[in-house]
Parts: structure tokens; sequence; C-alpha cells
């Protein structure tokens, strides 16, 4: 069964530093998307991106953080300036077009330790 | 996004059938419900999704009244392994953005 796949799955960083988590959506998916959760805390939704573009985005999603498709495979987050706030899981997420299916399929999450 | 609202935890014993019921009084007429499930460190995974009366699959049912302002998400015969917790979502399908609760915590003791 296809999966989402993300790496790495520990990332421990200083503050101040930047970060870029990787994601590989399930290939023939065209909606993409970050989510978070917070140790304890409820998963956040961080952003979507459809078509080359981001589609919507929370207020989390300030202008520390970034995402790109940089191939047809992978789909990336990055934080510019790691702080202390922004550990937690993240985890991405695929979904096909909706015809098909809505459904969106998570990733195993990259655990952000920011010291 | 209509609120829902889920016990913050159950109890079960293998073998038995759990019932989560999740409250959505302003479910909008477009809106479906969605159910996922996360292991501890895990992402959430999709478990089932319906409109109206009842839908089932290899894993759960799921029971929707004619008003559509509940849903009873039932698991058959839980194991040790289904202790996770549930979300219940209710929104438009589509390319949308997924507003997690803070679900139902599950646990199955033998």
């Amino acid at each position: 069964e296809p999966e989402v796949t993300q790496t790495p799955s520990h990332q421990v960083t200083q503050m101040g530093q930047e970060v870029i988590l990787r994601c590989v959506p399930i290939s023939n998916h065209l909606y993409f998307y970050w989510y978070r959760q917070i140790l304890g805390q409820k998963v956040e939704f961080l952003v979507s991106f459809y078509n080359n573009e981001i589609s919507e985005k929370s207020e989390i999603f300030d202008d520390q953080f970034s995402v790109e498709r940089p191939d047809g495979s992978n789909f990336t987050l990055k934080i510019r300036s790691t702080k202390l706030e922004d550990s937690a899981m993240y985890f991405c997420a695929s979904s096909a077009d909706r015809v098909v299916s809505d459904t969106q399929y998570f990733g195993p999450g990259t655990r952000l330790t920011v010291l | 996004l209509a609120k829902t609202t889920q016990p913050i935890s159950m109890d079960s014993y293998e073998g038995q059938e759990v019932n989560i019921t999740c409250s959505h009084n302003n479910i909008a007429t477009n809106d479906y419900i969605t159910w996922y499930q996360q292991f501890p460190s895990q992402g959430p995974r999709f478990i089932i999704q319906g409109y109206k009366t009842k839908v089932t699959n290899e894993v759960a049912s799921l029971f929707i009244p004619a008003d559509r302002k509940s849903s009873t998400l039932s698991l058959p015969r839980v194991s040790l392994s289904d202790t996770a917790v549930y979300y219940c979502l209710v929104g438009p399908t589509g390319f949308q953005k997924l507003v997690f609760g803070t679900g139902t915590r599950l646990l199955v003791s033998p």
C-alpha cells in the first residue's frame, strides 16, 4: 500500500537555526499539507499546497515558514529561524484529486526538538 | 466548520464492541463526517467517512441518524492494538484543511 514518508524521523536543532523537513507524498496525489502537533496538544493545520502554490495557511504559518515542491516527488517545510515553541511533531499529508478521493493520508511525522 | 464534542476518554476490554459518539449540532448541509485514529507518536490515520445513514468498511462502522447532529463510530471486537485517540471531524469534502479536536482516548485492556 502506498504511503507518505517523512525524513528525518527526529531532528534536534539549536534555536535560531534553519531546518528543512522532508516529505515524499503518495505518488499520484495532487494536494499536500503540513500539520503539527505540540506534545499533548491537538493536531494543528499549517498549510496546504496545490499546483505549486500555497492554497491556505494558518496563523501559525508566519514568515519563518515556507514550503516547496522542488521536484516531482518531494515536498518540504522550511523553518528559517527556529524558536523553542516550534518543538513539535510535524506531519505531512497528501490527498488525491476530489473526484477520486479527498482522504488525507498522513506520514509518520518528524519530531523537531529546538534547544 | 462545525464544532464537535466527543468523550475525552473511554475504557474497554478486548473482544468488546466500542461505540464512540460525536455530537455536531451545527453540521452544515455539505459537511461530511470523518473519523481518524492516531497512535502515540504517529500521524493520524483515516478510518471511515460518511454523510448519512450507515457506512461500513473492514475496520469500523459509522452510524449517522437522519438529523445528522451526531454520529457513532463502532469498532467491533476491539483488541489491545486499538488503543489510540479517535478523532471525529466534520466539514466539507475536497481540498480542505482538517480541523482536529482533542479526540477520544480509547484504552483497551486485556
